[in-house]
């Protein structure tokens, strides 16, 4: 049964500098992978989608990567703003009517 | 992008009472829906799967009797948690998946469930 890691759990930077989100995944055998971000109390907002065969997503300031042999996946924030502040949740895919599994998300915190 | 829409966003209700949420897909057709829950600091875990016409596929450990789910159409899922009861609240969203072959999946806004 695949497993979603996120490291760190929390994150804290001062605005402007470029970070990166680590999502590890336990089964390689992987159909895609999705970035969600999360605000307080509010659903989903998908971020960025990354099938199988491809290596990375870009969209504005955010860059995915997934790299399967390793079991990663990484999103990159450049020039991170205060609105950046959410919770930021990876999402793996078996395909087909697999439903999602999520990790336990990165609380990120852009201090102005 | 392809739309998700939950309603209620926020209910509260008494104790023993049902509550149904209900999960349309505005602008595509869902042929499978899916139903997480999200408990308080912890990440969003798959309750059940449902296809249009046919009866939804629970996870393990979720009372398929208490959390009964209704895709009866290609646009509408239902997800009514019967008898609630305090240790049912939770944030519970939906998501669907359409026709196309990316697998992508939409989300619902979400609805929060708070049982007195």
């Amino acid at each position: 049964k695949q497993e979603v890691t996120q490291i760190p759990a929390a994150l804290s930077v001062p605005e402007g500098e470029n970070l990166v989100l680590n999502c590890s995944f336990t089964d390689s055998a992987i159909y895609n992978l999705q970035w969600f971000r999360q605000d307080p109390g509010k659903g989903l907002t998908s971020l960025l989608l990354i099938q199988s065969s491809q290596r990375e997503q870009t969209s504005g300031r955010l860059n995915a990567s997934l790299d399967k042999s390793s079991g990663r996946s990484t999103l990159y924030i450049a020039a991170s703003q205060p609105g950046d502040s959410a919770t930021y949740l990876c999402a793996g895919s078996g395909g087909g009517a697999d439903g999602l599994t999520f990790g336990k998300g990165t609380h990120l915190i852009i201090q102005p | 992008g392809a739309v998700v829409s939950q309603h209620p966003s926020r209910v509260i209700c008494k104790s023993g009472t049902s509550v149904k949420i209900e999960c349309r897909s505005l602008d595509f057709q869902a042929t499978t829906m899916f139903w997480y829950r999200q408990f308080p600091k912890q990440s969003l875990m798959l309750m059940a799967t449902s296809n249009e016409g046919s009866k939804a596929t629970y996870e393990q450990g979720v009372e398929k009797d208490k959390f009964l789910i209704n895709h009866a159409s290609l646009t509408l899922s239902t997800l009514t948690v019967t008898s609630a009861h305090p240790e049912d609240s939770s944030f519970y969203i939906c998501s669907a998946t359409g026709t196309s072959n990316t697998g992508e999946l939409f989300f619902g806004e979400g609805s929060r469930l708070t049982v007195l």
